[in-house]
């Protein structure tokens, strides 16, 4: 059974600071790798899809960086915002496995 | 565009009685996911479905069965329920099938079996 891990579970940080979580994942038989941003009481919103090692994806403050040969990528926020505390998660897909979501990072952003 | 709309939105259920759950995915899509959500775990993948047929399955029960119809709607249906499938099913549509689609996500129908 293949797992996925993300760190920090959660994380609290004062607005303008910038912050960064951590998706792990196996390196073999990678396909694409996603990030999902969940507010409370909403649905999960996707904000990168990446494919190739290297990739790097920037959305305003928010961007994520991928690696897929030590199996890591990395979701970066800049400047945090109050409006950004959510629950970020990330999925994996292989050839044989379609989407493996982590637990996700709970971000809370303190005005 | 319309997004991905799920019925009922809530339900509760008890121990032994059957439940079935509605998609309907963003027009276009005609890939549909079902996901179980529980706490302290993440997304449980159920199954996907693709014009009308099962593309792939997770590891749950043969209690969780699916379909899908021919205008992409998707059901999902749980027999025999059991305490321990209280939880979170959320749908997700894409326009294709491929593993790099981005999934769009309902809102999800929060399942509570007593």
């Amino acid at each position: 059974i293949l797992n996925v891990e993300q760190s920090p579970q959660s994380l609290h940080v004062q607005e303008g600071d910038s912050t960064n979580f951590t998706c792990s994942f196996p390196s073999s038989n990678f396909y694409a790798l996603h990030w999902y941003r969940w507010e409370t009481a909403k649905s999960p919103e996707a904000l990168f899809v990446m494919t190739l090692n290297g990739d790097e994806k920037k959305k305003g403050r928010i961007s994520a960086t991928l690696n897929t040969k030590e199996g890591y990528s990395y979701l970066y926020i800049k400047g945090s915002q109050p409006e950004d505390s959510a629950t970020y998660l990330c999925a994996f897909t292989s050839g044989t496995y379609k989407y493996i979501f982590g637990t996700g990072t709970r971000l809370k952003v303190l005005a | 565009k319309a997004g991905v709309t799920q019925t009922p939105r809530y339900l509760i259920k008890t121990r032994g009685q059957q439940v079935t759950l509605s998609c309907s995915p963003i027009s276009g899509h005609r890939s549909v996911s079902w996901y179980q959500q529980t706490p302290g775990q993440g997304l449980q993948f159920l199954f996907e479905y693709f014009s009308e047929t099962q593309r792939n399955k997770g590891n749950f029960p043969g209690r969780f069965s699916g379909r899908q119809f021919s205008n992409s709607r998707s059901e999902m249906n749980v027999s025999t329920l059991e305490l321990g499938d209280s939880a979170l099913y959320l749908c997700a549509s894409s326009f294709s099938e491929g593993r790099g689609e981005t999934q769009y996500f309902g809102p999800g129908t929060r399942l509570l079996v007593l």
